[in-house]
């Protein structure tokens, strides 16, 4: 089944502590995304990647940081978490760019204490 | 920079009613447009798209024409019905390889 997964799909921490959400597709695609859900603003792109070893920013980057080191993987990192990155994340890969349908995993709701 | 209007909600309807949801774009070049529809509880899904000026795309019931001249691609419906309650996005790929998300409007629909 073609699709993106995303692992944790929950996940409380604490300030400062180093985490990583992982992002998989098994469709060949060469774009990949990350978004944060909040309430009243939408969907906002963190980072995007076109293709392996290459990334790039979206609107709302600082905090984060992603590596693509393989076609399907895209993780995304954060290196020390703060409250005001609580919110919903989701993984979406396309064909080829973001004029392409994209594909959304299921997210993963992180809680920063 | 690009950018995504969305009509704010929430919206309610009773069954049957005549659904529109009003999204406009501001863009250089020629984007792609979508309709993304988000059920409780679940990821985003793609409803409708169209990548061209005059394009309409369709699903389920849902309709809605890529317009350069008005830079708008308001979603309708001509009858809602109880499933369609959900959360749905307008968004633009761009030219510029980033996609943009309207703040999303939050339908429900009433028997």
């Amino acid at each position: 089944e073609a699709q993106v997964t995303q692992n944790p799909r929950y996940l409380i921490t604490v300030t400062g502590k180093k985490l990583t959400v992982t992002c998989s597709q098994n469709m060949n695609h060469e774009y990949m995304s990350w978004y944060r859900q909040d309430p009243g603003l939408g969907l906002r792109q963190i980072y995007y990647s076109m293709n392996v070893e290459v990334t790039d920013k979206g609107d709302v980057p600082e905090g984060y940081k992603v590596s693509r080191k393989e076609k399907r993987n895209f993780p995304l990192i954060l290196e020390s978490p703060s409250p005001n990155q609580t919110s919903l994340y989701f993984c979406a890969s396309s064909h080829r760019a973001a004029g392409d349908t994209q594909y959304f995993g299921p997210g993963t709701r992180l809680t920063v204490l | 920079g690009d950018s995504v209007t969305q009509m704010e909600g929430p919206v309610t309807l009773s069954e049957e009613a005549f659904l529109t949801i009003n999204c406009t774009y501001t863009a250089t070049g020629y984007p792609s447009l979508f309709w993304y529809v988000q059920y409780p509880g679940e990821g985003l899904q793609l409803l409708l798209k169209a990548t061209k000026a005059d394009d309409k795309g369709s699903n389920k019931g849902f309709e809605a024409t890529y317009r350069k001249e008005t830079t708008s691609f308001h979603l309708e419906k001509g009858s809602v019905q109880v499933s369609d309650s959900a959360v749905y996005f307008c968004a633009l790929g761009g030219t510029g390889n980033q996609f943009y998300f309207g703040t999303g409007t939050s339908l429900t629909v009433i028997p």
